[in-house]
């Protein structure tokens, strides 16, 4: 069974703070992504990464890096909290080609 | 790159009466087309898929049917029962990107 986990379910950020959210899965699929959720907008994508060290930009990079050292582990830094980046963050992966896509839970970002 | 438009953004049906959300999409290489479900405070999970070489596939209550030409997709759920209340999401590939362009979401209530 494909477990994708993802750092904290909830998190609270001030305004300026530089935030890590990672993500890990575990049935060694070449293909991540990182995205955010918001009420109205669906899921749209922010960066997703084919393989170790690789990265490309999603529909909604400004404001967001990403970084894949390992196989199994993604991550989404924010450099600068703001208040407009409070949302839904949801991570995936999916073996390349098939484009079936597991989810993380989700963590829920408040930026005050 | 692929546009996915999906109608309604909300839909409240009978319990026991079918549902129908439509979806459309722009680019005609695409040839996958998955079906996520959100339950409340859950990960989306994808439902069911359909490829291109298909009309129309079916498993238990749900189905999804596919038209090439017009380039639109739906998913069908008949006698619908209370866990069917969720956001459902239509997605379609992009090929050149190895990604797939999700919808904005259906919300789904199921009256008593």
């Amino acid at each position: 069974d494909v477990k994708v986990t993802q750092s904290s379910r909830y998190l609270v950020k001030r305004t300026g703070e530089k935030v890590f959210l990672e993500c890990v899965q575990d049935m060694d699929h070449e293909n991540m992504f990182w995205y955010r959720q918001d009420p109205g907008l669906g899921l749209r994508l922010i960066y997703f990464s084919y393989d170790v060290k690789m990265k490309e930009k999603g529909d909604i990079p400004e404001g967001y890096s990403v970084s894949r050292e390992k196989k199994e582990r993604f991550s989404l830094i924010l450099e600068s909290a703001s208040t407009n980046q409070t949302s839904m963050y949801l991570c995936a992966s999916m073996t390349s080609g098939s484009y079936e896509q597991y989810f993380g839970p989700g963590t829920r970002l408040t930026v005050t | 790159g692929e546009n996915v438009e999906q109608h309604p953004s909300t839909l409240s049906v009978q319990e026991g009466d079918s549902a129908v959300i439509k979806c459309t999409y722009s680019d005609s290489a695409s040839n996958y087309f998955p079906w996520y479900k959100q339950e409340l405070g859950k990960r989306p999970q994808l439902i069911i898929d359909i490829r291109s070489n298909v009309g129309e596939k079916k498993d238990q209550r749900i189905a999804v049917t596919l038209n090439k030409t017009a380039k639109h997709f739906s998913l069908h759920i008949t006698e619908t029962q209370p866990e069917d209340s969720a956001v459902y999401f239509c997605a379609a590939n992009e090929n050149r990107d190895d990604k797939i362009i999700f919808g904005k979401g259906t919300r789904l209530h199921i009256l008593p």
